[in-house]
């Protein structure tokens, strides 16, 4: 069993919809919880983080951390032709420096 | 631009050629990471460096990959005898030792294709 968990979708969603995209984990151990943005052939891009448990927002993104469930969520508000990318879990141990993805979720913003 | 950068971008190669490729980090950043990406897997870790100690390898470095980074600055992965399953996009990664390690910044990859 992976560490952690994403829906490799893809989905596909009209312009202006709520996108939501979650991951499981099964590692209690991690603190920090973080989603990243990837465009085809580019490297990853840190969008958000967050520590423990929480929500927190950043413009038309929420992150949402339930550490008792395992269950990690992003929202997407408004969603733009440009948020078409594949969006990528990942979380980490306190004091640890090796990052722990998911395996990405391809999301596609449709006109 | 002051970002990762990787260099090759796209590298092909016989099976059984060495290959090696390069990364210079966000400059200060003292901490450089490697990863590898398979087609629709999201990155797996492979080293860390702090400094020019290398601090920690993945099982996945196996004795076919070596990584260094002499001076602390620039960072090379070097690859021997390549099998086609070693093709991959390979990251780098760096961050910044007033930042926690999550906060790492990525480069645009090298792709690497083994034939």
């Amino acid at each position: 069993q992976k560490e952690v968990e994403q829906d490799p979708g893809p989905l596909s969603v009209p312009e202006g919809a709520i996108v939501s995209l979650n991951c499981t984990y099964s590692n209690s151990a991690f603190q920090y919880f973080m989603w990243y943005r990837q465009y085809s052939r580019k490297g990853p891009e840190l969008l958000m983080y967050t520590y423990s448990s929480g929500n927190k927002e950043d413009g038309r993104f929420t992150a949402q951390v339930d550490k008792s469930s395992k269950y990690i969520s992003l929202f997407i508000r408004d969603s733009q032709p440009s948020d078409s990318a594949t969006y990528l879990c990942a979380m980490i141990r306190s004091s640890a420096s090796k990052i722990i993805f998911g395996s990405g979720t391809r999301l596609s913003i449709r006109p | 631009d002051t970002g990762v950068s990787q260099d090759p971008r796209h590298k092909i190669t016989k099976r059984g050629q060495n290959v090696t490729f390069r990364c210079d980090p966000i400059s200060e950043h003292n901490r450089l990471y490697w990863y590898r990406q398979t087609l629709g897997q999201g990155p797996e870790f492979l080293t860390y460096f702090q400094n020019e100690a290398q601090l920690e390898k993945s099982r996945l470095l196996s004795d076919r990959f070596s990584a260094e980074r002499p001076k602390g600055s620039f960072s090379t992965l070097e690859i021997q005898r390549t099998e086609q399953g070693d093709s991959a996009m390979y990251l780098c990664a760096s961050s910044s030792p007033a930042t926690a390690a999550y906060e790492q910044y990525f480069g645009p990859g090298t792709r690497l294709t083994v034939t």
